[in-house]
């Protein structure tokens, strides 16, 4: 079963940051927060990952509480076609053994 | 290819027949991953090799599924005795050593599967 909890779907004004939620109340210290996106008809894309600092890159940011307990992964200037479901996914990085747990994620909503 | 390549897109079968679907990973990467995603849902792990063997086949509904990798390449899903409640579209996705330390996994567009 997946670790986190998402709304289920949100809306963003182009041009504005989109700011996606996570809960992940029951993760352990040696667990990464993934984000993936999947755009209609489209495999899942990786987006970003962190451990305890917030991240930066190209696609996104990523916010990570103190307490790790949450995050929210941040879009700073949505466009349309940032359109897509979200995927915020808790693993153990380095463990080939553990697969990725999906969630049904946030739909995310760019509207014109 | 640039990418992970699935075979087919699309394939629509009869209740009771066997499928095969085909993953092509990228080129070197060892993981594979295989996943199932129905309508509206996340996608739902089903197996993962590790080069040529099966590190973990947990996802496996039951034993009408069942997935190869011969050569630690390119893989085959096959579901005998296909069922209505099979259809999905069934994604793959492979890694390489130092991508999946950093948990990118690159996906294919996936393979739609339709029984009726």
């Amino acid at each position: 079963d997946a670790k986190t909890t998402q709304p289920t779907s949100m809306d963003c004004a182009e041009g504005r940051a989109a700011n996606l939620p996570c809960n992940h109340s029951t993760i352990s210290g040696n667990e990464y927060v993934y984000w993936y996106r999947q755009i209609h008809s489209q495999g899942p894309q990786y987006i970003i990952h962190g451990l305890k600092n917030n991240e930066t890159n190209e696609m996104a940011s990523l916010i990570i509480t103190e307490d790790r307990k949450s995050s929210t992964l941040i879009l700073p200037h949505a466009t349309l076609r940032d359109t897509a479901v979200y995927y915020c996914i808790v693993r153990v990085r380095d463990n080939y053994g553990q697969n990725f747990v999906f969630g049904p994620g946030t739909r995310l909503s760019v509207l014109p | 290819g640039a990418g992970v390549s699935q075979t087919p897109s699309n394939k629509v079968t009869e209740k009771g027949k066997y499928v095969e679907l085909r993953c092509d990973p990228i080129s070197g990467h060892t993981a594979l991953y295989w996943y199932r995603q129905s309508l509206g849902q996340g996608p739902e792990f089903l197996i993962y090799f590790q080069g040529t063997g099966a590190a973990d086949d947990s996802g496996l509904p039951n034993d009408r599924f069942f997935a190869v990798r011969p050569e630690g390449s390119v893989s085959t899903l096959k579901i005998q005795r296909t069922e209505r409640g099979d259809s999905a579209v069934y994604l793959c996705a492979s890694s390489s050593r130092l991508a999946g330390e950093s948990g990118e996994l690159f996906f294919g567009e996936g393979s739609r599967l339709t029984v009726l």
